[in-house]
This record gives C-alpha cells, structure tokens and sequence, in this order.
C-alpha cells in the first residue's frame, strides 16, 4: 500500500513569491492535516481537511490556506513569502471511520526555503 | 487541548532500556495518549497508543498510571537506530465532528551510543 506522498520534495523561493505544495493522502483516508516543522517552532498544526472541508485550523496568518479535492488529494498555498517560512511542511492523513482514528501516517515532507 | 511535558533530550547506550516520560495533567477524558519517533528531515512515525493500563507491541511498550496524568515509553534494548526525537501527544481524532486535534510537543532527543 502506498504512503503518503508529497510534491515537491525540495523547493527554493524568494520572498514575495506564492508557493503550492501538494499531499496525496494513502488510498481510503479522508483526513489530511498539514504542519509546519521549523528548529525553533518545532512541529506546529496548520488546518486539517476532511472531505473538502477545512475542519481544524491553527494559529497561522491568513497567508497560508489550503484546500482538498474529491479524490482526499489536498494542497498547501503560501502567499507573499517571508523569511520565517522556510520550513519543513509535513502532510498527514488519516482514515476516519464511524469510531476514532488513532493514528496518523506522515509524508516525506517539502522542504522550503525561502531566500 | 492537554499540554505535554517531556525531557528535551536524554542519552543511554546500545542494549540499553530507555523510558521517556510524559507529563500530561490536564488529560481529558476522551484523549489518547500517542508516541511518535522522528528522524532528521522525515516525517513523524506512529510508535505506540494507549488510553490506560500498558499497551505493548512490538517496538516498545507504554504505560500509563491510574490517573492517567503522566505516561512513559519504554524502548527495549535500544541501538544506535533509535536515535531520533520522540513526541508524546494527548488528544484525539474524532471520526465524527471534532477531527484531528492533535498537538506536538516539543519531543525528546533521544541519542544512543555504542
């Protein structure tokens, strides 16, 4: 079975610039969650979607949104870059059942940087 | 959400037992109790769950007391490859309604040595 997958793996940027990252969720998970690692910050929640729908969102400007299409695949969008979002932004789905799910499967991750 | 606490960094030797303790106070009654282990440059990787009592698998056991306030992961025999930062998070994922509302702490930097 697939993992999570996640595109670009590498991305250089200046500021100013918008950027897109992708997140293909495994076969069969609704839910996918997005977070941002940074040294200083550690690994902080961005906004989860659950079919289509932002559910929980995070303490993050407004620049940074995302959405989720039909298929669970979803995408991250950072506008106007700053310095301070280089980082490490991780993707993670989970499946969702009737009960709880309990557990997350992360991504490789796309790491940005932004000049 | 509950706040965890953690050791920032610990250090031990190949063959050695390692047990990470995880401060949770305000533990609701809904939340779980979840490990995680991170390498450098890859994303989190599900260790161990629990809600009470011991929960063991095959990588590592967890415990959790009565009042469910605190937690410990125990790794077994750990080896150079279990170098990496372990997160303990408390919340939950709910199928219905709430989602994903998870929060990472700031983790463990485990460092095992020959």
């Amino acid at each position: 079975k697939a993992g999570v997958t996640q595109t670009p793996r590498y991305l250089i940027k200046t500021r100013g610039q918008q950027v897109t990252l992708s997140c293909s969720p495994i076969s069969g998970h609704r839910s996918v969650s997005w977070y941002q690692q940074t040294p200083g910050q550690g690994l902080q929640f961005l906004f989860e979607y659950f079919s289509e729908t932002q559910r929980n969102k995070g303490n993050f400007p407004g620049r940074f949104s995302g959405r989720q299409f039909s298929n669970s695949r979803s995408e991250m969008n950072v506008s106007t870059l700053e310095l301070g979002d280089s980082a490490l932004y991780l993707c993670a789905s989970s499946r969702l059942t009737s009960g709880r799910a309990l557990e997350q499967f992360f991504g490789p991750g796309t790491r940005l940087t932004v000049l | 959400l509950a706040k965890t606490t953690q050791p920032i960094s610990m250090d031990s030797y190949e063959g050695q037992e390692v047990n990470i303790t995880c401060s949770h106070n305000n533990i609701a009654t809904n939340d779980y109790i979840t490990w995680y282990q991170q390498f450098p440059s890859q994303g989190p990787r599900f260790i161990i769950q629990g809600y009470k009592t011991k929960v063991t698998n095959e990588v590592a056991s967890l415990f959790i007391p009565a009042d469910r306030k605190s937690s410990t992961l125990s790794l077994p025999r750990v080896s150079l490859s279990d170098t990496a930062v372990y997160y303990c998070l408390v919340g939950d994922i709910e199928g219905t309604g709430g989602g994903n509302k998870l929060t990472f702490g700031t983790g463990t930097q485990l460092k095992v040595e020959l």
